[in-house]
């Protein structure tokens, strides 16, 4: 059963560049897609992005600006860049498996990370 | 953006009740929706997929229906463990959107 853990500084200060990994286990991250995805208490769960394994990606379009998804296969893991922080961007951020049926949605999630964006 | 719209935001039930949450998307998604149950502290877990589809591991007591811009998830006999919040997702267009969630409690 595939298993994912976010991991990642906890503490980001505005305007700086918020970085975390998913390492995935109990499976390959190859020919399949992965998500990000955050939760806030004044925007509820909001899609970030999603990247297959090849690394082609697709981001939210409130955030491409600001956006970045990468995979590294070697070390079965994922990774997500988000720039220019505000307090905003504080939330709990949880990457995903995505499957498809129609479209994709997340079947599989990790325990999610807290990130606060303060100074 | 496709919205999608949960009601009721809170309900309150007794073990035993059966239970109906709402979603409405802004537009027609076909039986593109998805159902997820979160607890405190923990991660979403896929409940009900296509509209309909129980994930597998989930209990028989929970079913979905609906197509097209309405959608209702039923829990035929609440349970003790079922006191969570609960999540609808729309995955029509690659960019998928979360319904604000309905908080079931227990009355």
């Amino acid at each position: 059963q595939v298993q994912l853990q976010e991991s990642g500084p906890g503490l980001v200060k505005p305007s700086e560049t918020l970085s975390l990994t998913c390492t995935v286990s109990g499976g390959s991250i190859s020919t399949k897609y992965w998500s990000w995805i955050r939760q806030s208490a004044g925007k509820g769960l909001e899609w970030i992005g999603r990247i297959y394994s090849t690394g082609n990606a697709n981001y939210n379009p409130s955030l491409k600006s600001r956006v970045t998804m990468s995979v590294d296969t070697s070390k079965n893991q994922f990774s997500l860049k988000l720039s220019s922080v505000t307090a905003a961007d504080t939330a709990i951020y949880y990457c995903a498996r995505d499957v498809e049926s129609g479209g994709w949605f997340p079947d599989a999630w990790g325990q999610g990370a807290l990130v606060t964006v303060s100074s | 953006d496709i919205q999608m719209t949960q009601s009721p935001s809170t309900l309150s039930a007794s073990v035993g009740d059966r239970v109906t949450i709402t979603c409405r998307a802004s537009q027609s998604i076909s039986l593109w929706l998805a159902w997820y149950q979160q607890k405190p502290g923990k991660a979403p877990k896929l409940l009900i997929y296509d509209a309909s589809s129980l994930q597998s591991g989930v209990p028989s007591r929970f079913s979905g229906s609906g197509s097209g811009t309405e959608f209702t998830l039923t829990i035929s006999s609440l349970q003790p463990d079922d006191f969570a919040t609960y999540y609808c997702q729309q995955y029509n267009s690659y960019f998928g959107t979360f319904g604000q969630g309905t908080k079931v409690e227990i009355k």
